[in-house]
């Protein structure tokens, strides 16, 4: 089960922009670097933010990530109808062992 | 370019055994530590294993523990996952995925494992 609340959905327009929240706890994102996934239809996910706020090469500045104690937040402006997908936040989790965990996952649509 | 290439899945009853392999490439693959990553039909991803870049700590999902077993050949650039008694609900599609900075970077396409009577 998945240790990283994230909300079921959210949607907006085309050009706006979006935030998505990931809640953890100390053993997880309030000692650990987050990272953030984009999955589309049918594909395996791709790394969008790793370390908290970066990104990898080829990743637009149109994908932020930032993270403050126990949460943290992926945000994406000028959204587009490319960026509908499912978003994972992940991080390590030390509690019991050295585990990975995932948020449950948030789908954006594009209205 | 980074490559993952799974293989292994397929149609299995339950409480048999399946041995999944992921062949990397474009990348010194001793340098790095490795995952399996799982996600069932319309469901979320849940990691289920990792194994550190020269195979000395493993961990596990809870759900695995003492049936699945990761491993990793370095002279064939080969990541594995031994399934054994494997149960209706490890049905999934399992991703191979690299390391990197406390993220993972790369991923395969999957394979689907169906264990099913």
């Amino acid at each position: 089960q998945s240790v990283l609340t994230q909300p079921p959905s959210v949607s907006a327009a085309p050009g706006q922009k979006v935030t998505i929240s990931c809640s953890g706890s100390s053993s997880n994102i309030g000692n650990n670097h987050v990272s953030w996934y984009q999955q589309l239809p049918g594909a395996a996910p791709k790394l969008l933010i790793y370390g908290n706020y970066k990104r990898p090469s080829g990743i637009p500045d149109r994908f932020s990530g930032s993270k403050s104690g126990t949460s943290a937040t992926l945000g994406i402006t000028g959204l587009q109808a490319g960026d509908e997908a499912d978003y994972y936040c992940g991080a390590w989790d030390g509690s019991l062992s050295d585990d990975f965990v995932f948020g449950t996952g948030t789908k954006v649509t594009v209205l | 370019q980074v490559q993952l290439v799974e293989s292994g899945g397929g149609v299995v009853q339950p409480g048999r055994s399946l041995r999944l392999s992921c062949v990397a490439s474009g990348f010194t693959f001793s340098s790095y530590g490795m995952h399996w990553v799982r996600q069932a039909p319309g469901k979320g991803l849940e990691w289920v294993a990792v194994i550190w870049y020269d195979g000395s700590k493993k961990y596990y999902v809870d759900s695995v523990k003492g049936r699945f077993t990761i491993s990793r050949d370095q002279s064939k650039n080969t990541l594995y996952l031994q399934m054994n008694s494997l149960r209706v609900e490890d049905t999934a599609v399992y991703y191979c995925a690299r390391d990197e900075q406390e993220a993972i970077d790369y991923w395969g396409q999957g394979t689907l494992v169906t264990v099913s009577s």
